[in-house]
């Protein structure tokens, strides 16, 4: 099946740091990549989507200057925290489609526990 | 309206019963219809799926049945184990120019007692 990879999956880091978190799929090339964050007990909000080779398109309310996405590969997207404040302290994930229409669904990583202290 | 409804937020069950988790939704230019399984600390998996031409499909021990005209769907886990315990999460997706997005419900937290 399609796996995604995504690393680190926790990280802890003082107030003001930078942060980058990848996201991989590894037997699949990703034409879009998705990047979520999720609150305990909550659902899954998008933040950004990107395709390969061009700028994200960034959902309503989400930073793009704090989120920074890049999408160098068909295999590789980054997500950027900067400059990064306790209250960016979160559950982000990342998911991969292949592309394509119908029975293409969404694979999604194993997240990354971000603490900001 | 990009919205899905999703309920129970929370349901327990037996071990061997059977666990039903519903989602209603508005947007008709939904196109697919994923299921997420999380489990606590990782990522959403993809359970099972189905398109809106199709009415019911059965993986396993999870059924998807859907109600286009309705605009709802729901899973059915039969025989449930104590290993299901997780949250599940109905989703549904639309094509907006060339891209894609998914709309989540809120999910349902599944408890089943051994």
């Amino acid at each position: 099946g399609a796996v995604v990879s995504q690393h680190p999956s926790w990280v802890i880091c003082k107030s003001g740091t930078s942060v980058k978190i990848e996201c991989r799929s590894l037997d699949f090339q990703a034409t879009t990549m998705f990047w979520y964050r999720q609150f305990p007990k909550q659902s899954l909000m998008l933040m950004a989507t990107s395709n390969e080779g061009s700028k994200a398109t960034y959902e309503q309310g989400v930073e793009k200057d704090k989120f920074l996405i890049n999408h160098a590969s068909l295999t590789l997207s980054t997500l950027t925290v900067t400059s990064a404040h306790p209250e960016d302290s979160s559950f982000y994930i990342c998911s991969a489609s292949p592309g394509g229409f119908w029975n293409q669904p969404q694979h999604f990583g194993d997240g990354t526990r971000l603490s900001i202290l | 309206q990009q919205q899905v409804k999703q309920s129970p937020q929370s349901l327990i069950v037996q071990k061997g019963g059977i666990s039903i988790i519903n989602c209603a939704y508005e947007n008709t230019a939904f196109d697919y219809f994923p299921w997420y399984q999380q489990f606590p600390g990782k990522g959403p998996a993809l359970l099972i799926a189905i398109r809106p031409d199709v009415s019911e499909k059965k993986e396993g021990r999870f059924t998807i049945s859907f109600n286009k005209s309705a605009k709802q769907f729901s899973l059915h886990i039969m025989d449930s184990q104590p290993g299901d315990s997780a949250t599940y999460f109905c989703a549904a997706r639309f094509a907006q120019g060339g891209s894609e997005k998914l709309v989540f419900g809120k999910g349902t937290k599944l408890t089943v007692n051994p």
